[in-house]
């Protein structure tokens, strides 16, 4: 299995909801990525978690919470977004853990909207 | 700061012409090299990398790239293009003395059959 599954697929949230997003891989990778990509732009890296344990926050806003519950799982935690926040989150996993050297495989992110 | 360019945004070539796309990076130091694809509505996936050894790589559906280290370039090529060939392609680096991982802005390939 060489898949990284995120749901939802799409999520339409206001300025004062509280939501999460969920990923997941079966490949025993132990680093998980998630980036956020606006359109026609590239992915850009929010944080790292290598065996668990977050290794990389790129000074994202405290707005996005990030979770590893277990090395299968990534969760992100949304809470007072911005209409600005509004993207394509992606997620990524990679079995090496030197933050981004080795080859990533991607979900096919979740559409979020921020009303 | 550290970056990635690449200099095509859109390149817009007919079936079974050649292909090179550009990318540099600003990177000192040891550096990983990838190229992305993203096909229309599909996730991004790895099309080749390099890591060490010899500065060719090939990659998968006929892609190769040249590592050239005095020009800090990982320019992409493939001889004959095909209309499936048409995606986003994403050029990215990571640098171990920054442990820092970036993405180019990305070429928009679009192939006419």
């Amino acid at each position: 299995d060489t898949e990284v599954t995120q749901t939802p697929k799409h999520l339409v949230m206001g300025m004062t909801n509280k939501k999460s997003l969920k990923c997941e891989q079966h490949m025993g990778h132990r680093a998980m990525y998630w980036y956020k990509q606006k359109a026609k732009k590239p992915p850009e890296l929010m944080f790292v978690y290598s065996y668990e344990k977050l290794s990389i926050n790129e000074s994202v806003p405290s707005r996005f919470s990030p979770e590893c519950p277990n090395s299968s799982l990534l969760n992100l935690h949304l809470h007072a977004l911005q209409p600005e926040d509004s993207a394509l989150y992606l997620c990524a996993s990679s079995q090496g853990t030197s933050g981004g050297a080795y080859e990533q495989y991607f979900g096919p992110g979740t559409r979020l909207t921020v009303t | 700061a550290q970056s990635v360019s690449q200099h095509n945004h859109h390149v817009i070539l007919s079936e079974a012409a050649s292909l090179e796309l550009g990318c540099n990076y600003s990177y000192g130091g040891t550096v990983n090299l990838f190229w992305y694809v993203q096909y229309p509505g599909q996730h991004l996936q790895l099309l080749l990398k390099y890591f060490s050894g010899d500065p060719l790589v090939k990659g998968i559906k006929g892609f190769e790239a040249e590592f050239i280290k005095s020009k800090f370039s990982f320019n992409l090529r493939k001889p004959s293009v095909q209309w499936s060939d048409t995606a986003e392609y994403f050029c990215a680096a990571y640098s171990y003395n920054n442990n820092d991982m970036r993405f180019g802005a990305g070429t928009r390939l679009t192939v006419k059959p």
